[in-house]
């Protein structure tokens, strides 16, 4: 069964420290994997995407990296601000040809993410 | 970059009464476009996925005649919740895809509308 889980559930940390967060996929075949960043009562916002042959992507301060082989993704998000307060989605997409169908796209529940001052 | 603009953010509705939703990409045409619900702390669920000019496919568990959809240009959709109650609410997005191969392939979500039926 296709799925995607991320971890950890929900992160508090404090302005201006790092972060990593978790995503396991079990999803073939495989086309891309992306992030996303959902504040509360808004619409997700891509912040990469990567595709098999990408091991890192970088947009900012956040910084994702894939390995194919274990099918593992995480999001390195620097120097925290408050204004990373949100949740981040996984998602990952299981192949190339849309024919137009979404239902490839496979989210993760996200992990909530709480910046203090 | 692409952009999705979905409206009305919030609605307030009785029971027993419709509500539409639209979603219009500003700066592309959006041959596919996709619903979503979603719950508190869930993922979003895809409800249905409508190609311009066509009739949308629903997914397994959704009533089309519920949740009405049409996409009747290349940027516009629209969802229908019809005769909402309670266990409707929720927050519903949109999202549109540009033609293959196309700059504005990706999916792009709208802002979302949280729907209240009381």
């Amino acid at each position: 069964k296709n799925q995607v889980e991320q971890s950890p559930q929900s992160l508090i940390i404090l302005e201006g420290k790092n972060c990593t967060l978790q995503c396991n996929y079990t999803v073939s075949p495989f086309s891309n994997l992306r992030w996303y960043k959902q504040d509360t009562g808004r619409g997700p916002v891509s912040l990469t995407i990567m595709t098999f042959s990408e091991n890192t992507k970088s947009n900012g301060r956040y910084t994702a990296t894939l390995d194919a082989d274990t099918k593992q993704s995480s999001l390195h998000i620097t120097a925290s601000q408050l204004s990373d307060s949100a949740s981040y989605i996984c998602v990952v997409s299981s192949h190339t040809n849309y024919g137009g169908s979404q239902g490839n796209l496979i989210f993760g529940k996200g992990t909530k993410l709480s910046v203090k001052p | 970059g692409a952009v999705v603009s979905q409206h009305p953010s919030r609605v307030i509705c009785k029971s027993g009464t419709s509500v539409k939703i639209e979603c219009r990409s500003l700066d592309f045409q959006a041959t596919t476009m996709f619903w979503y619900r979603q719950f508190p702390k869930q993922s979003l669920m895809l409800m249905a996925t409508s190609n311009e000019g066509s009739k949308a496919t629903y997914e397994q568990g959704v009533e089309k005649d519920k949740f009405l959809i049409n996409h009747a240009s290349l940027t516009l959709s629209t969802l229908t919740v019809t005769s909402a109650h309670p266990e409707d609410s929720s927050f519903y997005i949109c999202s549109a895809r540009g033609p293959t191969g196309s700059p504005n392939y990706g999916y792009t979500f709208g802002s979302g509308t949280r729907l209240t039926v009381v």
